[in-house]
């Protein structure tokens, strides 16, 4: 069955500190692959996507993630972290061709100012 | 805003009663999808549906849920007889045709909080 592992569910970091959330799946097709971040009290909003081309991606507020096709991975990272990033992330995958989305459990981040 | 709107915010309902959960998508946009989140999990899909089409519902309870997407209006998600386990977040998305530029990303909504005392 098709999955999407987060394995860290809370993540605890200092302002300015590097972060890598892991982001796993199993498919064994072609996938198109998301992150996705949630503010406190608002909706899900597409922070960067890989559909094909370069597998490093970079999105919005300084995001970036890199797509390893070999390890099934698609981790985030931020070389400096604010404040402002506390958040819920979740790693989603689709199938490519489909338009079924499958999420990950997310990762809830808190950075202490 | 032109965002996917969803309605209510927050609904709270007793065992037994009727849920009924809105969605407007997008502007442009003619397919809605619906996933629920349970505590301490990810978003799981439900139902996909375009104008007056449901597409596939493989991920709808097969009892007591519907959902509908009307030529005018928005996309309804019905459920009926709640339980203490239907309590989740409802979040709906939507995208614009495919076609349109091959897959696209979906946009949600702010999602409905279902409460069931």
């Amino acid at each position: 069955a098709q999955s999407v592992s987060q394995h860290n569910h809370h993540v605890i970091l200092s302002e300015a500190a590097s972060l890598e959330l892991g982001c796993n799946y199993s498919y064994g097709g072609t996938v198109n692959l998301f992150w996705y971040v949630q503010y406190p009290g608002q909706h899900l909003q597409l922070l960067l996507k890989y559909f094909s081309g370069d597998p490093l991606v970079k999105g919005i507020k300084g995001f970036e993630a890199e797509f390893i096709k070999s390890k099934f991975s698609f981790n985030l990272r931020k070389p400096s972290v604010q404040w402002s990033d506390t958040a819920e992330y979740f790693c989603a995958v689709s199938p490519q061709g489909t338009y079924k989305y499958i999420f990950g459990t997310g990762t809830r981040l808190k950075v202490l100012a | 805003n032109a965002g996917v709107m969803q309605n209510p915010r927050h609904l709270v309902r007793r065992r037994g009663q009727e849920a009924r959960l809105r969605c407007s998508p997008m502007k442009g946009h003619s397919h809605v999808y619906w996933y629920r989140q349970l505590p301490e999990e990810g978003l799981k899909f439900m139902v996909y549906l375009q104008k007056e089409n449901i597409i596939d519902e493989s991920g709808m309870p097969k009892e007591r849920f519907s959902a509908e997407f009307p030529k005018e209006g928005p996309s309804i998600l019905r459920i009926q007889q709640v339980v203490r386990g239907d309590s989740a977040a409802y979040f709906c998305a939507s995208s614009p045709p495919r076609g349109t530029g091959g897959n696209q990303p979906q946009h949600f909504g702010d999602g409905t909080r279902l409460s069931i005392l």
